[in-house]
């Protein structure tokens, strides 16, 4: 267990509903990011925060997605009008800035099927 | 797209035996950092190497980085069952405003049998 829990771990839905996923990084951690993993792939960069602030998207991350970290402390990824594409791994990494180097600690990702 | 490719794909060992796998990337990097997956779950991190370093150790891990071939690789000595999982190389750019992503490499799946 790394400290950073992601809600839920399984989500199934059908193709057109919207889905929302929750990140809670390690508490005293700045950053957060957003990555989404397909089977047998290595994950794919999404977006990440600086305490409240989203400072990057991919273009990964189309207008269907939205993201965001009120108060700089828990996240959300929600996904407009799911597609089968949208079928991943969605995994959360939150790290402290600052001094250069730093590594990222992941939480156990939540598994979304689009049927 | 992926920064990384990683090689081989899959490796089978058997316990006892190294494990080695590599990983090269395009860009200047600032860093170089190995996670572990075991199946369907989250990254653990093992090891993170900067640009300025040659050769790191953790363990039974030990990592190299060439940074004039653009090239990295993982050594896994005196493997155990435990350590079969996929094992990815990311790298953190050089660019002071890629705010430390991990850009992944493909993996590496590695089977360890007793």
């Amino acid at each position: 267990d790394t400290g950073v829990s992601q809600d839920p771990r399984h989500k199934i839905t059908k193709r057109g509903q919207n889905v929302t996923f929750r990140c809670d990084p390690i508490s005293e951690h700045n950053r957060l990011y957003w990555y989404r993993q397909t089977l047998g792939q290595g994950p794919e960069f999404l977006t990440y925060f600086q305490n409240e602030a989203q400072l990057e998207k991919s273009r990964l991350l189309s207008d269907r997605f939205s993201a965001e970290r009120p108060k700089g402390s828990f996240s959300t990824l929600e996904i407009q009008r799911t597609e089968q594409g949208d079928s991943a791994m969605y995994l959360c990494a939150s790290s402290l800035a600052g001094g250069g180097v730093n590594e990222q600690y992941f939480g156990p990702g939540t598994r979304l099927t689009v049927t | 797209s992926q920064q990384g490719e990683e090689d081989p794909q899959a490796l089978s060992i058997q316990e006892g035996e190294n494990a080695t796998m590599n990983c090269s990337y395009k860009t200047s990097i600032n860093n170089l950092q190995w996670y572990r997956q075991n199946s369907g779950r989250g990254l653990v991190h093992l090891i993170l190497i900067r640009s300025n370093e040659r050769e790191k150790h953790s363990g039974r891990l030990r990592v190299t980085l060439d940074t004039s071939k653009k090239s990295s690789s993982l050594l896994i000595t005196a493997s155990r069952a435990a350590d079969t999982a996929s094992y990815f190389c990311a790298t953190v750019l050089m660019i002071k405003a890629a705010g430390n992503k991990l850009t992944f490499g493909g993996g590496t799946r590695v089977l360890v049998k007793p």
